[in-house]
């Protein structure tokens, strides 16, 4: 079956401006969990949906939010965008609370 | 009590050795503890996992032990090899959310 899928790989973005960025998750899957990659700090979690709800939200500004839809799948939105925002996103989904996270490839986001 | 401290950040060793990795977390609820290696330029992937009623777990090269109590867990990596190289992340569960610590850069030496 079709792994996590994100779109789009790369993106380039200008400051101020927003994105969104899109994350399907594997067939069956029914949650959703957005991270944040960058060099030296691992990755940060910024939150996790499940059927169509919102379980937690990591220490990100109010300028990152997110959705999933009734199709479990899932959108993550950056408003107001700053060159600290540069990292890659990445997407893992699972079937339910006791199974581990796959991982889509990630958005490269770079703001200049 | 939510982050999970990860040690040692960066691990040499030579082609045939064994690497550890340890992790503390915090959070007694947390009941799921995956590791995912990731090479360069790749997605994250799950390579071992144990849940909180197992002491310990194995598969092939790789182990991890979790130590409950001491609120910390270990991932053992046997016979080292090139390919083992990558950055190793550990990270705790709990019903809301899962927190990974920083990594560990695994540089295996032929």
């Amino acid at each position: 079956k079709a792994g996590v899928t994100q779109t789009p790989r790369y993106l380039i973005k200008t400051r101020g401006q927003q994105v969104t960025l899109s994350c399907s998750p594997i067939s069956g899957h029914r949650s959703v969990s957005w991270y944040q990659q960058t060099p030296g700090q691992g990755l940060q979690f910024l939150f996790e949906y499940f059927s169509e709800t919102q379980r937690n939200k990591g220490n990100f500004p109010g300028r990152f939010s997110g959705r999933q839809f009734s199709n479990s799948r899932s959108e993550m939105n950056v408003s107001t965008l700053e060159l600290g925002d540069s990292a890659l996103y990445l997407c893992a989904s699972r079937w339910d609370t006791n199974y581990g996270y796959t991982f889509g490839s990630g958005t490269r986001l770079t703001v200049v | 009590g939510e982050n999970v401290e990860q040690h040692p950040s960066t691990l040499s060793v030579q082609e045939g050795d064994s690497a550890v990795i340890k992790c503390t977390y915090s959070d007694s609820a947390s009941n799921y503890f995956p590791w995912y290696k990731q090479e360069l330029g790749k997605r994250p992937q799950l390579i071992i996992d144990i849940r909180s009623n197992v002491g310990e777990k194995k598969d092939q090269r790789i182990a991890v032990t979790l130590n409950k109590t001491a609120k910390h867990f270990s991932l053992h990596i046997t016979e080292t090899q090139p390919e083992d190289s990558a950055v190793y992340f550990c990270a705790r569960r709990n019903n809301n959310d899962m927190r990974f610590g920083a990594g560990t850069r695994l540089t295996v030496k032929p």
